[in-house]
């Protein structure tokens, strides 16, 4: 069964320094989304991209944030200047056309420091 | 707006016994709901949705739309269904984007 896979599957950082976290989505799939969940709470929309453009973000999802489909095959968040309240789990999804449900990738766990 | 309540944080019950984790939902269009499951340290899988009107490892979940409910039924709960149980909403206003209740937790004890 095909899978969204996710790297790294933890990672650690500074307060202040950027981080990327790539995701590999399912290869003929259209729609493309990150998630979060800080620890101990619900997963929370962040972004989705459609069309190689961003066609929905939350709140959460300011300036520092930041998604590309750079080669046709991953996508990638980047967190421009991380800071402390990042640290969560992060979660890439994709779907396919007539939606019938994410597959979700394994996660990336960031912890800021 | 459209939200998820799931009004349980942890559902704790013994090996054999019923199972039902609650849902409801706000949504003010047709909705399409969603349960999804994520056992210890693993990705969120889908585990059922209300248009499939399937039933996956036991689960089912009926749709009430006149009470607004999606809730998750097991009659008889076995170890390996511990895990965090998320009801989602598929708005599609927004591109396909799901909003997520909080979660239960549920626990099966021998």
């Amino acid at each position: 069964e095909p899978e969204v896979t996710q790297t790294p599957s933890h990672q650690v950082t500074q307060m202040g320094q950027e981080v990327i976290l790539r995701c590999v989505p399912i290869s003929n799939h259209l729609y493309f989304y990150w998630y979060r969940q800080i620890l101990g709470q619900k997963v929370e929309f962040l972004v989705s991209f459609y069309n190689n453009e961003i066609s929905e973000k939350s709140e959460i999802f300011d300036d520092q944030f930041s998604v590309e489909r750079p080669d046709g095959s991953n996508f990638t968040l980047k967190i421009r200047s991380t800071k402390l309240e990042d640290s969560a789990m992060y979660f890439c999804a994709s779907s396919g056309q007539g939606y019938n449900g994410y597959t979700f990738g394994s996660g990336t766990r960031l912890t800021v420091v | 707006a459209q939200r998820v309540t799931q009004p349980e944080k942890l559902l704790s019950v013994f090996k054999g016994a019923p199972v039902e984790l609650k849902c409801n939902y706000s949504y003010s269009g047709s909705p399409e709901l969603f349960w999804y499951v994520q056992y210890s340290r693993q990705r969120l899988q889908l585990l059922l949705r209300h248009i499939s009107r399937e039933s996956i490892k036991g689960f089912t979940a009926d749709l009430n739309k006149g009470e607004t409910s999606f809730h998750l039924k097991k009659p008889f709960a076995q170890e390996e269904d511990s895990a965090m149980y998320y009801c989602a909403l598929h708005f599609s206003g927004g591109y396909n984007k799901l909003i997520f209740g909080a979660g239960t937790r549920l626990a099966v004890h021998p």
